[in-house]
């Protein structure tokens, strides 16, 4: 089991430029999540998903969106990328509510 | 509005001693709570969670204890290793498909 993948790693982006966060998860989990952390702050829950079809918004959804086509996938798409969505991008599952959450290894974004 | 503090940013402790991480909550429909660890450029793994129905629960060299009255929850790591050096984040639930995390304290075991 890979548990929860993501990709790239790292990534530079112009402003104004947009790219596709990709996540993916081997454990048949219902639920996942998109979160940004800032430095020195918490998890701020942007999208998450209760099953394929299905998202809803989090904390701060502004300038993302999010497609669940299948139940191993959850991109994240940034359309026009700001200095303000610099931040390091973790995705999560989860099997059910109230069930442990499995983070991935996070992607870092730079936006200059 | 932070519905959950960690207010202590971060922690020094001697290997072999007690750490006592905090957290304090707003939200008293809260009923599920949760610590995760994560180490510098990984992403956050469980630790330890705990039910409002429950005043304490115990995993190994991790306790968490919960306070309810006072909504504040404690994670007790005895004895502290030189491993467990990482950001602690304390997260909590109502009846509701999210979690709001704290904003996390380093903790640091020297020997």
């Amino acid at each position: 089991n890979a548990g929860v993948t993501q990709t790239p790693k790292f990534r530079i982006l112009k402003i104004g430029q947009s790219m596709t966060l990709q996540c993916t998860q081997d454990m048949n989990h219902n639920y996942m999540y998109w979160y940004r952390q800032d430095p020195g702050m918490g998890l701020k829950l942007i999208y998450y998903s209760v099953g394929a079809g299905i998202t809803d918004k989090g904390e701060v959804p502004n300038g993302y969106n999010v497609s669940r086509s299948t139940t191993e996938d959850f991109p994240l798409r940034l359309e026009l990328a700001a200095p303000s969505q610099t931040s390091v991008y973790f995705c999560a599952s989860s099997y059910r509510r109230k069930e442990t959450q499995y983070f991935g290894p996070g992607t870092r974004l730079l936006v200059l | 509005d932070q519905q959950v503090k960690q207010n202590s940013p971060s922690l020094s402790v001697q290997e072999g001693r007690i750490s006592i991480l905090n957290c304090d909550y707003t939200n008293s429909m809260f009923d599920y709570f949760l610590w995760y660890k994560k180490y510098p450029a990984e992403g956050p793994t469980f630790l330890i969670s705990i039910s409002s129905i429950k005043d304490k629960n115990e995993d190994g060299r991790f306790t968490v204890f919960l306070n309810k009255s006072a909504k504040h929850l404690s994670l007790h790591i005895v004895p502290s290793q030189p491993g467990d050096s990482a950001v602690y984040f304390c997260a909590a639930s109502n009846n509701t498909d999210k979690l709001i995390f704290g904003t996390g304290t380093r903790l640091q075991v020297f020997p």
